[in-house]
């Protein structure tokens, strides 16, 4: 089983609703992130938390918000979606031990209309 | 200006090749680099860590960082179709803080 998991996969939705994008993982990391990757903008920080208690805006946190429900669990929620919000999202985890790997999640393919 | 400058490509080299990918920056508080792969339809992973200045390598792979010049290199030698991938460089002021990734060089190895 993959250690980093985000469900759903694939998304469509319209305008106005609000959507959940969701990740386990089964790594026991602390560190925990959530990533938005277009064309020509690479992968940008939206939310990130270092443990159950920490959460921290990143790089583009407007319109989106997130939960840290548990250890292995990092939800983020757009509560109102609009279209420049279509994009692939990544979760990732992490522990500090002298260096940052992250360890992503496959992804989730999100389109507003 | 953003903060990481990666040349996007997309990038086509014959099997065998050696093939260099490049980031500049702006931010001198950055020390901690690397180079992450990202298949198609999968999630990025650590290819390369380096901290400050000098050379890393690891099998065919070899990271270069300058940091009087703010420029990262990877060089991949004898290159094979399986590096085709997304290659992300990425780098942090301090050991565990937030990664700032630049927006990935595409890469093709035809055989």
């Amino acid at each position: 089983d993959a250690d980093v998991t985000q469900t759903p996969r694939n998304r469509i939705t319209k305008t106005g609703k609000r959507i959940m994008l969701e990740c386990s993982q089964t790594k026991g990391h602390d560190r925990m992130y959530w990533y938005r990757q277009d064309p020509g903008l690479g992968l940008r920080l939206i939310y990130y938390s270092f443990d159950v208690k920490d959460i921290n805006k990143g790089e583009i946190s407007d319109g989106y918000s997130v939960s840290r429900q548990a250890q292995a669990k990092f939800s983020l929620s757009l509560e109102s979606a609009i279209p420049n919000q279509t994009a692939l999202y990544f979760c990732a985890t992490s522990v500090y031990h002298g260096d940052n790997e992250q360890f992503f999640g496959p992804g989730t393919r999100l389109t507003v209309l | 200006q953003k903060e990481v400058e990666q040349d996007p490509g997309p990038l086509s080299v014959p099997e065998g090749a050696i093939v260099s990918l490049n980031c500049t920056y702006s931010n001198s508080a950055f020390q901690y680099f690397m180079w992450y792969r990202q298949y198609s339809r999968k999630g990025p992973e650590l290819l390369m860590y380096t901290y400050s200045s000098g050379n890393k390598e690891d099998g065919r792979f070899t990271a270069q960082v300058d940091k009087s010049s703010k420029y990262i290199s990877l060089f991949i030698r004898d290159s094979q179709p399986s590096d085709s991938a997304t290659y992300l460089c990425a780098m942090e002021e301090t050991s565990g803080s937030r990664l700032t990734f630049g927006e990935g060089t595409q890469l093709t190895v035809n055989p």
